[in-house]
């Protein structure tokens, strides 16, 4: 079983609404949880990095909330747009060794006009 | 434009071909990665290297045989691939030496290499 597992798998939204994509994660003892955009055929960009002590974190019209205490983390879309279509991946890293990551299989968002 | 370059971007290769990928990275990192990424799978690690020592194999067949002659430049040299090894091949390279996931270990991943085996 995936240790990150990212929900919904796909979604398509309206241009200009909102959005919101869930992650659920069982990594322990927990070091630190990122968000990844993935435009297709693309490499994956940075977003976002989280640690124990962060609650929120915004970057542009994105936005992620972590509770590490339920292991669920957020991105919030807001306004989205259509280049806002892309796959965003869930990275968790395990505090201990060499901090492995583990990978969500990514949301799939679609946004159209 | 992440720093990371990777060529080719498209690569259709036959079972019996030998053939390489090549990555760049111009940020001055110490690290480098190769990550495999198969459609609606979770990326996999294949392999690691801190100042251009081999630091982990993700038990990646003998297939895929990384070399990395420099901190900067990265290959994987593809023989005898299978269907299955059809996929988005990714490197990536971060400033700390093998700590991965350390917060202030943000990592960069190249455009990806489109790899197609007939």
């Amino acid at each position: 079983k995936n240790q990150v597992e990212q929900s919904p798998q796909s979604l398509i939204i309206l241009e200009g609404k909102n959005c919101t994509l869930q992650c659920n994660y069982t990594v322990s003892p927990f070091s630190n949880l990122r968000w990844y955009k993935q435009d297709t055929g693309r490499g994956p960009v940075s977003l976002t990095i989280m640690t124990f002590s962060e609650n929120t974190k915004s970057n542009g019209r994105y936005t992620a909330t972590l509770d590490a205490d339920t292991k669920q983390s957020s991105l919030h879309i807001t306004a989205s747009q259509l280049s806002d279509s892309a796959s965003y991946i869930c990275v968790v890293s395990q505090y201990y060794g060499n901090n492995r990551l583990a990978f969500g299989k990514g949301n799939q968002v679609v946004v159209i006009p | 434009e992440t720093g990371v370059t990777q060529t080719p971007r498209h690569l259709v290769m036959g079972m019996t071909n030998k053939k390489s990928l090549k990555c760049e990275q111009h940020l001055g990192h110490n690290a480098m990665y190769w990550y495999k990424q198969s459609a609606k799978k979770p990326l996999e690690l294949m392999f690691v290297y801190n100042f251009k020592e081999q630091t982990e194999n993700n038990s990646v067949p003998s297939r895929f045989s990384p070399e990395c002659p420099n901190s900067s430049h990265l290959f994987l040299h593809l023989h005898t691939l299978q269907p299955e090894d059809s996929a988005l091949y990714l490197c990536a390279s971060s400033q700390a030496a093998g700590i991965q996931g350390a917060s202030g270990n943000t990592i960069y991943f190249g455009e990806g290499s489109w790899l197609t085996v007939v």
